[in-house]
Formats: C-alpha cells, structure tokens, sequence
C-alpha cells in the first residue's frame, strides 16, 4: 500500500530560523494533507493539497506541492515557541478513503 | 459548532479487560474513522464507519470492534485488552465527499493497559 516517509524526524531549531519539513512518497498521490499536533494534543488540520506544483501559505508556514506529485514540503519562516509540536503529512490510500499518517517531524524550538 | 468529542479522556483497565470508547462526530460531519497513536509514533488507523457500516480496516485484530449510530456517534469496543494496547485513541469525522477540509480530531482516550 501507499506509504510515506518524512524527514526529519526531530527537527532542533533556534528561534527565528527557518527549517524545512519534507515528506516523501513512491507512488504517485490525489492529494496530501497536514496537521500539527502539539505536545499532549491531538492532530490539527492545517491544509489539503491537490494540485501540481502548487504552494499556499499560511503566515509563516509554506506548503508545496511537488510537480510529480509524489512528495510535498512544510517550510516555516522565523520560528517560534508556538511552532512546537509534531507535523503529520497524510496521504489518502487508492481507491478509499483511509487517511494514511507519516511518522511525522516532531520540532523543539531553542528560545 | 461542536468539534469532535470523545469519552473518557483517560481510562486504566486491567489487562483481560473490555473497554468501551465513546466519540460524537462534528455537526454536519458524517464518517468517524478510529485511530491509534502509540507515544512517539503517527496515528495508525483502525476503522471507519459510514452510514453505519464499517467501510474499511486497517490492520487490527478482531478484538477490536465498532460501531456507529444513526446520529453519526460511534463506538470502539477493545476485549481481551493487551499491556500493548496502551495508547492515544483518536476519533476523527469528516465528510464522506471530501470537500478538501480534512480530518476533524477529538482530544482522545488515553488508555493505559496495566
């Protein structure tokens, strides 16, 4: 079945830098989701994306799409202690609806 | 507008037990899946419910069960409770039809299994 990967899987960072998230698939995808669960939290949806090659932002936070459409990327800009927490992209598995989750990137942020 | 609500937040069984998790859906929502996140690790799917049907399985044994009731509520039942059934249990609704919105997640089950 479809799987995914993501890297890192700990991302240390110092308050203010940028860091890059990245998850990767074999197969070609429909479309990925991400979420953010914070320490002691549950999952938060944060966005869905379909398209090829297509990047949305949300404040600090850039996704993107990869032209192939088997990987798609979460770039924070200028992070802060509000960015802790674990990223989870998840893919739909063919042909059903099954969400399937990444081991995800758990981030600490360095004040 | 609720979100997803689950109960109890945290539950001790002993191990042997049955355990009986209870999850209602957003308003307007109309598919709860379960999953299972073991510390450290991404949420692992168990099942979804649709229309009162179980629509689809992840790879869980039989001694965990569902339901789901006509207002869209649901249930995940867990017998013979194992030491490695600890763990965060998410309900999760969503629209069958997708609409791009994502999965809403309940606050979840803390079960620990001593």
């Amino acid at each position: 079945g479809q799987q995914v990967m993501q890297i890192p899987q700990y991302q240390h960072v110092q308050e203010g830098e940028d860091f890059t998230t990245y998850c990767n698939s074999s197969t070609t995808l429909s479309n990925i989701q991400w979420y953010k669960q914070r320490p002691g939290g549950h999952p938060v949806f944060l966005i869905q994306l379909v398209k090829s090659g297509e990047v949305k932002k949300q404040k600090r936070l850039t996704f993107q799409f990869g032209e192939a459409k088997k990987n798609s990327s979460l770039h924070i800009t200028a992070t802060q202690t509000t960015d802790v927490g674990t990223y989870f992209c998840a893919i739909p598995r063919s042909n059903d609806y099954k969400l399937s989750f990444g081991a995800g990137t758990t981030v600490t942020v360095r004040a | 507008d609720a979100g997803v609500t689950q109960s109890p937040t945290h539950l001790i069984k002993t191990r042997g037990q049955q355990v009986t998790l209870r999850c209602s859906p957003k308003s307007g929502h109309d598919t709860v899946s379960w999953y299972q996140q073991a510390l450290g690790q991404g949420p692992q799917f168990i099942f979804q419910y649709y229309e009162e049907e179980e629509r689809q399985r992840g790879n869980f044994p039989d001694r965990f069960s569902g339901h789901q009731f006509p207002n869209y509520s649901s249930e995940l039942n867990v017998n013979a409770l194992l030491l490695g059934d600890s763990a965060l249990y998410l309900c999760a609704s969503s629209l069958i039809t997708g609409s791009g919105i994502g999965y809403t997640f309940g606050s979840g089950t803390r079960l620990t299994v001593v």
